[in-house]
C-alpha cells in the first residue's frame, strides 16, 4: 500500500459525459501528477500540481482539467467523454516539486466509457 | 525530447531461471533519474528502485539488481532466480532535471514465469 488513495476504483459511463476523479496524496506528500494508462498510447504523463499550483503540462486534452485543494486532495475532471478515453488514470505523489523525489502511485481508477 | 524504450515485450521464463528486463533512455539533460516501477496483476504501479544519473554504481536488493551504465544509456533490471510472483509488468521511467518530476516511461515489459 504505497498510501496513495484513488476513488473511485471504478467507473463506467457513456459518450458525452463528465466525470470526475479523485486523488489523496500520502501524508506530508505536498506534489501530486496525474497520468493516463491506455493500450494505445502506454503510461502518459497529464498534469502536475503542487501545494494548490499547477506545476506541470503534458499532453493532457482540454476537455480535461484538474485541480488540487486546500487538503492536497486532487481532482481530474474528464469532460465531453469519447470511447477513446477509455483507461487507466493514476494518480502520483511526491514530497516536493522536483526530478529528485520518487513518486508513490495510487491503485488507479479505471474508466470505461461506452 | 526525453525517450525510455524498452524493446522487450514480453518475455517467458520457468521459476527460478534469471531474467534481465532491457531499459534504453535518450535525454540531452545532464541530470536525470531512472525508475523501475511493478506492475503486478492486481493493476498498481510499485516502485522498486531509483538512480541519479551521477551515481553509476550497480545496486543489489534480494533477488533484484540494476545495472546503470551511461556509456550505453542504459538501466538494465535483473531478477534472480525467479519466481511465480514476479509476473508482472515491468516499467523503466526517466525523470529530467527540468520536468519538475514529470515521469516518461517505457512501454513496459510484460514478464510471466512458469511453474
Amino acid at each position: 500500500d504505497s498510501g496513495v488513495t484513488q476513488t473511485p476504483k471504478h467507473l463506467i459511463t457513456a459518450t458525452g459525459q463528465r466525470v470526475t476523479l479523485r486523488c489523496s496524496p500520502r501524508s506530508g506528500d505536498l506534489s501530486v501528477y496525474w497520468y493516463q494508462q491506455s493500450l494505445d498510447q502506454g503510461l502518459q504523463f497529464l498534469i502536475q500540481y503542487y501545494n494548490g499550483e499547477e506545476r506541470a503540462k503534458g499532453n493532457i486534452l482540454e476537455r480535461f482539467s484538474a485541480q488540487q485543494f486546500p487538503d492536497l486532495h486532487s481532482e481530474l475532471n474528464l469532460s465531453s467523454l469519447e470511447l477513446g478515453d477509455s483507461a487507466l488514470y493514476f494518480c502520483a505523489s511526491s514530497k516536493t516539486s522536483g526530478t529528485l523525489d520518487t513518486q508513490y502511485f495510487g491503485p488507479g481508477t479505471r474508466l470505461t466509457v461506452l | 525530447a526525453q525517450k525510455v524504450t524498452q524493446a522487450q515485450t514480453e518475455i517467458s521464463v520457468v521459476e527460478k531461471e534469471d531474467v534481465t528486463l532491457d531499459c534504453v533512455y535518450e535525454t540531452r539533460d545532464t541530470t536525470y533519474y531512472l525508475f523501475w516501477y511493478k506492475q503486478p496483476p492486481s493493476g498498481e504501479l510499485v516502485f522498486l528502485i531509483r538512480r541519479n544519473s551521477f551515481d553509476e554504481q550497480n545496486e543489489i536488493s534480494g533477488r533484484y539488481s540494476w545495472n546503470f551504465q551511461k556509456s550505453t544509456s542504459s538501466f538494465n533490471f535483473t531478477i534472480t532466480a525467479s519466481q511465480v510472483v514476479d509476473s508482472a509488468v515491468y516499467f523503466c521511467a526517466l525523470s529530467i532535471g527540468t520536468s519538475y518530476g514529470k515521469l516518461t516511461f517505457g512501454q513496459g515489459t510484460i514478464l510471466t514465469v512458469h511453474p
